[in-house]
């Protein structure tokens, strides 16, 4: 299974833009690249996934250059409510579910 | 619709002494999956049911773990006997889509139980 690298934490401010960057040099041709938050006392949640190009929804978007080596994670406008821990997982769609978390990127949001 | 629960929210125990946790996946997954995070450490995997059959339980520490999923609706994980270092956070999570689908199916993760073993 692919490893995965991000930053341990960042501090951002209300209302800014927040890009967690995940890297994953060795990623498999059939990996696909996974977003889970985590608010304290709380699971985590899924956020976005994809496999490549830029992937969009309601909460963030998804950035994947086209060698996928690395990801980022896009925030937009963040709150105070937004902080939490970011996980980046990278597995392949055949491998059964299990989800192999790294250590997360604590990001902390300030008024 | 009621998400993954699990029951109860906080166990704490002797050393030595025995300790079931529970979890009610969404209904109609048919994946369900444990995992936990001691204290400092990421989150692990544990293993994964598809419904009652365990697929993969590559995760499981060692045999003072047991668990069980029958019926193929709600499951325990049992800790007999427990130990120190089996103290953390047991998180289950439960997902619809089976093991040829693709792409990595999301999975809906419970609040946790957190274990104290004294």
């Amino acid at each position: 299974l692919a490893k995965t690298t991000q930053p341990i934490s960042m501090d951002s401010y209300e209302g800014q833009e927040v890009n967690i960057t995940c890297s994953h040099n060795n990623i498999a041709t059939n990996d696909y690249i996974t977003w889970y938050q985590q608010f304290p006392s709380q699971g985590p949640r899924f956020i976005i996934q994809g496999y490549k190009t830029k992937v969009t929804n309601e909460v963030a978007s998804l950035f994947i250059p086209a060698d996928r080596k690395s990801s980022t994670l896009s925030l937009p406008r963040v709150s105070l409510s937004d902080t939490a821990v970011y996980y980046c997982l990278v597995a392949p769609y055949n491998q059964g579910g299990k989800l192999i978390f790294g250590q997360g990127t604590e990001l902390s949001v300030k008024p | 619709e009621a998400g993954v629960t699990q029951f109860p929210s906080h166990s704490v125990i002797e050393k030595g002494q025995t300790v079931t946790l529970r979890c009610d996946p969404i209904s109609g997954h048919d994946n369900l999956y444990w995992y936990r995070r001691v204290m400092g450490k990421e989150i692990k995997f544990l293993l994964h049911f598809v419904k009652e059959s365990k697929q993969d339980e590559s995760g499981m520490p060692n045999n003072r773990f047991l668990a069980e999923r029958t019926g193929g609706t709600y499951s325990t994980l049992k800790v007999q006997p427990a130990e120190l270092e089996d103290s953390g956070v047991y998180f289950c999570a439960s997902s619809t889509v089976g093991l040829a689908a693709a792409p990595q199916d999301t999975q809906y993760f419970g609040p946790g139980t957190r274990l104290t073993v004294l």
